[in-house]
């Protein structure tokens, strides 16, 4: 069965930095890319941006670029999210889900298998 | 990137009733890349439809997917108990971008 596990749920101060992991199994990692996903509390769904299990390839979306990065250990088949300067409205649950396609490796498509979910807080 | 509005914020419904939900992209959306999930508390999304009208794996067949261009909708034929949950639309076809969800109510 193909699952994406989660790290657990973080505290932080604002300022300070978070890095979440998701750990695949099921599948060929380097086959798929994973997207992360945020959800602020009572609110939708926020695209973050992107990495390829294939070539470590990146696309994050405008407002988080210089405050994201993402990486990935393929001898673990791990995806990890680390986002940096975090602010009280960085709350939130991060997802991380990946491409529907096989050997996809672009930015963009449906996420058809998603984590179980980090959540995030960010308090003084 | 494509802005995507759904509509309405609320539907209110019964077991066994029609659910019409709406996404209405602010551009034509390339090779209808547009997907449907289901949010139920607590939980992480859920795939239901793809590339406008391709049922995910695992999909019941009262859901469908219709539409093309701008204008895209989700049709739940007879709800079920477990239907009742906050509905989102997805576009792929230009970076990436989410509706702001629907929510399916017991009436």
């Amino acid at each position: 069965q193909v699952h994406l596990v989660q790290s657990g749920a973080e505290v932080r101060r604002p300022g300070a930095s978070v890095k979440v992991s998701c750990k695949a199994s099921g599948y060929t990692f380097s086959s798929y890319g994973i997207f992360w996903v945020r959800q602020a509390p009572g609110q939708g769904l926020e695209w973050m941006g992107w990495i390829s299990g294939y070539n470590g390839d990146t696309n994050y979306a405008h407002k988080f670029r210089g405050r994201v990065t993402m990486t990935t250990d393929t001898s673990t088949s791990t995806a990890f999210m680390e986002l940096r300067s975090l602010r009280s409205d960085d709350t939130a649950v991060y997802y991380c889900a990946r491409a529907k396609r096989v050997q996809w490796l672009v930015p963009r498509d449906a996420f058809d298998i998603w984590g179980q979910g980090t959540m995030v807080t960010v308090s003084s | 990137e494509s802005v995507l509005t759904q509509s309405p914020g609320t539907l209110s419904l019964s077991p066994g009733e029609r659910a019409t939900l709406s996404c209405r992209a602010s551009q034509s959306l390339s090779s209808n890349y547009l997907a449907w999930y289901q949010q139920k508390p607590g939980q992480a999304p859920n795939l239901l439809i793809y590339a406008a009208s391709s049922r995910a794996t695992g999909t019941p067949d009262r859901f469908s997917g219709s539409g093309s261009g701008t204008d895209f909708t989700l049709t739940i034929s007879r709800l079920e108990p477990e239907d009742f949950a906050v509905y989102y639309c997805q576009q792929y076809g230009s970076s990436l971008t989410f509706g702001g969800g629907t929510k399916v109510e017991i009436k």
